[in-house]
């Protein structure tokens, strides 16, 4: 049990465009979801907390018009990168959680601004 | 600032031998803690984890010590195989805060030798 599953896992745009990425918890309710960002050879940074029904609670340094999160229902939750850039490029986690202090990840999305 | 710190950013372990990776934190809040193992492009997956009410937990190879005086913990893997060369990530968190949020270490490459 405890499956998150995270769209797309590879994705590649152009400068100035939007990317919207997926995390769904299969198998359980996630009354809260958390949006992590991996930059080469360093920590999981927590970008944002997502409850759902409500706004996202977004760390300290995070744009939250460029990182825009939408927990619409309690198996989903949505991470779009606006007008993204080359800086933008990474590795983006979803995780979520029942309520509890169990955590499931999904499997990540590599995230590519040409 | 870095609340959990993994000061070891690789380490290389025969294998058969004992791997131990430590992890450090700053906020005495934090009462909860896991071990992650996460592979290239994958999202974390959940090894082990300890309440600040125990000192140690053990599930099969993998142990983890838990030092609250000197706020330090160490995962243990006994013995080392070579599929556990991955890289590990500590976490915490304050179950009091009642956010569910962990915060990630920097993570240690471990490189288990055949």
């Amino acid at each position: 049990g405890a499956v998150v599953s995270q769209h797309p896992s590879r994705v590649i745009c152009k400068s100035g465009t939007s990317v919207k990425i997926e995390c769904r918890s299969l198998d359980f309710q996630a009354t809260t979801m958390f949006w992590y960002r991996q930059f080469p050879k360093k920590s999981l940074m927590l970008m944002a907390t997502s409850n759902e029904g409500s706004k996202a609670t977004y760390e300290q340094g995070v744009e939250k018009d460029k990182f825009l999160i939408n927990h619409a229902s309690l198996t989903l939750s949505t991470l779009t990168v606006t007008s993204a850039h080359p800086e933008d490029s990474s590795f983006y986690i979803c995780s979520a959680s029942k309520g509890n202090y169990g955590y499931t990840f999904g499997s990540g999305t590599r995230l590519t601004v040409v | 600032d870095q609340q959990v710190k993994q000061n070891s950013p690789s380490l290389s372990v025969q294998e058969g031998r004992i791997s131990i990776l430590n992890c450090d934190y700053t906020n005495s809040m934090f009462d909860y803690f896991l071990w992650y193992k996460k592979y290239p492009a994958e999202g974390p997956t959940f090894l082990i984890s300890i309440s600040s009410i125990k000192d140690k937990n053990e599930d099969g190879r993998f142990t983890v010590f838990l030092n609250k005086s000197a706020k330090h913990l160490s995962l243990h893997i006994v013995p080392s195989q070579p599929g556990d060369s991955a890289v590990y990530f500590c976490a915490a968190s304050s179950t009091t805060s009642g956010t569910y949020k962990y915060i990630f270490g920097t993570g240690t490459r471990l490189k288990v030798l055949a």
